[in-house]
């Protein structure tokens, strides 16, 4: 079974900061890799995935995320922030082929004005 | 395109009554189907996999016969929550699976559901 690792709870920044949340999961098989937000009220959209190619993938709203294999990482990046990127951000894995989805805890992000 | 809906958007029940939500993908076919659980400040907790004309799946831990799931249609599955107790408060959520045969299999989600249970 496959285990997903958030490494932070609750990041708390600034507009304008850098924001990088850390992903890690124990899979050792192929895998797709999926970061969701989950804004204040809102349903969960995603952001990003990765299937296969370029280990640097773009999502929306200037995010990006990096698979690294041989950390078993995918960790999410944002160069500059703003407010309302306060939102709950969810790492999730799934096996090649399969839809079912293991999420991580999930990190709380709140950026201040 | 991927759109996902729920409904209702939130219910309120009687202690040993029973609630269906219901949960369509709206402009795309879905196979596969997932229903989660999502607690206060926490990550979702899947409870099953729902495939169209066939039983669910349920994860271990999940009574199948206090949460029915049927999935009739390719765009339509629900969840039936039997004898409704106040712990089975919470955020119900939907899922479906758009993918093709390679392996590129993304979920998208509904909007919840929020049961509360007097």
């Amino acid at each position: 079974a496959q285990s997903v690792s958030q490494h932070n709870h609750h990041v708390i920044l600034s507009e304008a900061a850098s924001l990088e949340l850390g992903c890690n999961y124990s899979y050792g098989g192929t895998v797709n890799l999926f970061w969701y937000v989950q804004y204040p009220g809102q349903h969960l959209q995603l952001l990003l995935k990765y299937f296969s190619g370029d280990p640097l993938v773009k999502g929306i709203k200037g995010f990006e995320a990096e698979f690294i294999k041989s950390k078993f990482s995918f960790n999410l990046r944002k160069p500059s922030v703003q407010w309302s990127d306060t939102a709950e951000y969810f790492c999730a894995v799934n096996e090649r082929g399969d839809y079912k989805l293991s999420f991580g805890a999930g990190t709380t992000v709140t950026v201040r004005a | 395109g991927a759109v996902v809906s729920q409904h209702p958007s939130r219910v309120i029940c009687k202690s040993g009554t029973s609630v269906k939500i219901e949960c369509r993908s709206l402009d795309f076919q879905a196979t596969t189907m997932f229903w989660y659980r999502q607690f206060p400040k926490k990550s979702l907790m899947l409870m099953a996999t729902s495939n169209e004309g066939s039983k669910a799946t349920y994860e271990q831990g999940v009574e199948k016969d206090k949460f029915l799931i049927n999935h009739a249609s390719l765009t339509l599955s629900t969840l039936t929550v039997t004898s409704a107790h106040p712990e089975d408060s919470s955020f119900y959520i939907c899922s479906a699976g758009s993918g093709t045969s390679g392996g590129a299999d993304t979920q998208y989600f509904g909007p919840g559901t929020r049961l509360t249970v007097l």
